[in-house]
C-alpha cells in the first residue's frame, strides 16, 4: 500500500526559504507514469495547488507561485521535495504532498505538516 | 488569475439530496478539465471522492456520484447520512496547472 509522509521545519523565518519533502513508501516513486504534487492549507482557509513533478522529471507551478517555487525528486531515496523562497506569513499553512494522474486521481495523500513563518 | 467558484454553504436533511457544483471563471467546464472531488473534515486531510468527472474511488460511498451540469462539474449526494457533513473541494485541470475550488461547507441538519 502506498504512502506519502511530508516532513522539514515546523517553523521558518520571512525571508528564508521553506523546504519539505515527501517520502514515498510501499511502491516506487520512478516506476510509473504519476505525477507527485503539493498543496497546502492556511489555517481556516481552503486547499491551494502549488505544483507538481512528473516521474520523468518535468515540473508544473501555481502561476501565483511559479517565481518562488521549485520541486525537485529523488529517485535514490524515493522522495520528492519541495522549496518555496522568501517566505512571508501567507505562507503559513498544513502542506501536504500527493500522487495523482488523470486515471486514479489524486490518492493518497501525505497527512500533512504544519509550517509557521514566524520570527 | 482562474478562479473556480463553488456555493459557500448548503444544508441538507438527512436522507436527502443535494448538489454540488464547481464553476470555472473561464467558462464552461468539459471533461478535459478532469474534475476532481474531495471531503474535508476538521482535522484531517482532504480524501479522494471522484477523479475525472465521474469516476469513485474503491472507498466512495455510492451515494456520491459526480456529472458534469449546465456548464459545470457537480457532485451529488443522494440519501445523505450525518457523517457527510464535511467542506467539498473540487479541483480542476487548465492544461498542467491545476485550480482548487472555493470549497462548499454541506451542513447535514
Amino acid at each position: 500500500q502506498l504512502q506519502l509522509q511530508e516532513s522539514g521545519p515546523g517553523l521558518v523565518k520571512p525571508s528564508e526559504t521553506l523546504s519539505l519533502t515527501c517520502t514515498v513508501s510501499g511502491g516506487s516513486i520512478s516506476s510509473s507514469s504519476y505525477y507527485w504534487g503539493w498543496i497546502r492549507q492556511p489555517p481556516g482557509k481552503g486547499l491551494e495547488w502549488i505544483g507538481s513533478i512528473y516521474y520523468s522529471g518535468s515540473t508544473y507551478y501555481n502561476p501565483s507561485l511559479k517565481s518562488r517555487v521549485t520541486i525537485s525528486v529523488d529517485t535514490s531515496k524515493n522522495q520528492f521535495s519541495l522549496k518555496l523562497s522568501s517566505v512571508t506569513a501567507a505562507d503559513t499553512a498544513v502542506y501536504y504532498c500527493a500522487r495523482h494522474d488523470f486515471w486514479s486521481g489524486y490518492q493518497p495523500w501525505g497527512q500533512g505538516t504544519l509550517v509557521t513563518v514566524s520570527s | 488569475q482562474t478562479v473556480v467558484t463553488q456555493e459557500p454553504s448548503l444544508t441538507v436533511s438527512p436522507g436527502g439530496t443535494v448538489t454540488l457544483t464547481c464553476a470555472s471563471s473561464t467558462g464552461a467546464v468539459t471533461s478535459g478539465y478532469y474534475p476532481n472531488w474531495f471531503q474535508q473534515k476538521p482535522g484531517q486531510a482532504p480524501r479522494a471522492l471522484i477523479y475525472s468527472t465521474s469516476n469513485k474511488h474503491s472507498w466512495t460511498p455510492a451515494r456520491f456520484s459526480g456529472s458534469l451540469l449546465g456548464g459545470k462539474a457537480a457532485l451529488t449526494l443522494s440519501g445523505v447520512q450525518p457523517e457527510d457533513e464535511a467542506e467539498y473541494y473540487c479541483l480542476l485541470y487548465y492544461g498542467g496547472a491545476y485550480v482548487f475550488g472555493t470549497g462548499t461547507k454541506v451542513t447535514v441538519l
